[in-house]
């Protein structure tokens, strides 16, 4: 079946503009997770969704961060402002719930200029 | 302290021998522990969850746990090239308001050479 779904995979944006970026999980998948992955470095853990419970923001940077998920399936991971530190990889995840194997997606390559 | 730590690398090993990869955590009631392979320039690959003491064994992979130490490894057998990759340990914590929340290593680069 399919698996996690992104996009863009890659964006290239100028400081201070707006992105959004898209997230497809598996079908049947309750939980949802968003990462960061800066060059060479590991997982940051940013927001996890949970079914239609409230969800987890601790790992989000700032403000500027944002997420939703819209009927239980599609995430979109908003950044507004973006500043250079921003660029990184964009990584989505997907279980069957809270607690079992993620399975990622190929993630988005984000660019700030 | 690192809520989880693996072991520094680079790891290198020749093909046909055994690759042994380590990882220890800190949350001691941690539950599910898992393996991703990451190959450079794409995303984590799960190819191993482990969830009781002991070992568990996956065609050349075997994931061992013991809770007791709060110690996790990962051994690969007659590695090949195709393993050289970055392998990350991570771990799902007891519960609370970290429940789903997957604590990363900073992972292990292991090459294997011909």
């Amino acid at each position: 079946g399919a698996g996690v779904s992104q996009s863009p995979s890659n964006k290239v944006t100028e400081k201070g503009k707006d992105v959004e970026l898209r997230c497809d999980p598996i079908s049947g998948h309750t939980a949802l997770y968003w990462y960061r992955q800066s060059l060479g470095q590991g997982l940051e853990f940013l927001i996890y969704f949970q079914g239609n419970s409230a969800p987890d923001k601790s790992g989000l940077p700032s403000d500027r961060f944002s997420a939703e998920r819209t009927g239980g399936s599609v995430s979109t991971l908003t950044i507004q402002r973006t500043q250079q530190e921003d660029s990184a990889v964009y990584l989505c995840a997907s279980s069957l719930e809270g607690s079992q194997p993620q399975h990622f997606g190929d993630g988005t390559r984000l660019s700030i200029l | 302290q690192k809520e989880v730590e693996q072991n520094s690398g680079p790891l290198s090993v020749p093909e046909g021998a055994i690759a042994s990869l380590n990882c220890t955590y800190s949350d001691r009631g941690s539950q599910s522990f898992f393996w991703y392979r990451q190959y450079s320039g794409k995303s984590p690959e799960l190819i191993m969850s482990i969830y009781s003491n002991g070992d568990k064994e996956d065609g050349r992979f075997t994931a061992q746990l013991n809770k007791a130490s709060q110690y996790v490894s990962l051994l690969i057998r007659d590695s090949q090239p195709s393993d050289s990759a970055t392998y990350l340990c991570a771990v799902h914590p007891a519960g609370g308001t970290s429940y789903g929340k997957l604590t990363f290593g900073q992972g292990t680069i292991l090459t294997v050479h011909p």
